[in-house]
């Protein structure tokens, strides 16, 4: 099983900045995964980041929003830019491996936006 | 497009009592399942996969079943403990999604004393 460690694991920030999260796992994995979890809600997937190529946003999130970075097989940073109070989730990053496999999920950074 | 839904929302069992929790598919196309624990403010602890290919998967006190053909599964927590309390959450897999999950809506669980 990865083991994945997110930084930080806390976070309050004031509206208009921007925050960049952290995700390193420890064996090479293809593919990332960014979810967000809303307040009282289930996870909604952000993106999937593939090393050597640019993230592949799903519906209702845009890279100038949430910048991802993936520049190795081991690592990933996802920005929340310019943020407001709805910002505020708890944001989470996912490795499967191999495909279809088991997915692992770090231990979520929680962004309190004022 | 998938959706999942969960039943109950919300459950508080008294210690010791088996319970079932219910996971619902609208597509059966799935590649798998698996059912997550969350604690509050947390991220998720994997519990248990289920290929598509199977009926159940069991670990220690959790057994999970899956039924494909009718877009469900459920989740069998034998003599629960107050350690238990948390947010039950299951997610699928479609065939051809590159491995993107989409998760139910959870049910959170309170085992008390």
């Amino acid at each position: 099983s990865a083991v994945i460690s997110q930084k930080p694991s806390r976070d309050i920030c004031q509206r208009g900045t921007s925050l960049t999260i952290q995700c390193q796992v420890d064996s090479q994995v293809t593919m990332m995964f960014w979810y967000r979890q809303q307040p009282g809600q289930s996870l909604t997937l952000i993106a999937t980041a593939n090393q050597g190529s640019e993230a592949t946003y799903e519906s209702g999130f845009v890279i100038d929003k949430f910048p991802i970075s993936r520049p190795n097989l081991t690592f990933s940073t996802l920005t929340v830019s310019n943020m407001s109070p709805e910002d505020s989730s708890i944001y989470l990053c996912s490795v499967e491996e191999p495909r279809g496999t088991e997915a692992f999920f770090g231990q979520g950074t929680r962004l309190t936006v004022v | 497009k998938q959706e999942v839904t969960q039943i109950p929302a919300a459950l508080s069992v008294p210690e010791g009592e088996n319970l079932v929790l219910n996971c619902s598919f609208t597509d059966s196309a799935i590649y798998n399942l698996q059912w997550f624990r969350q604690d509050p403010g947390k991220g998720l602890t994997s519990l248990l996969l289920i290929q598509s290919s199977q009926r159940e998967q069991t670990s220690g006190r959790l057994n999970a079943s899956l039924d494909k053909s009718s877009g469900r599964s459920t989740l069998y927590i034998a003599a629960s403990q107050p350690g238990d309390s948390a947010t039950y959450l299951c997610a699928v897999t479609n065939t051809g999604t590159a491995s993107k999950l989409t998760f139910g809506t959870g049910t959170r669980l309170q085992v008390t004393l």
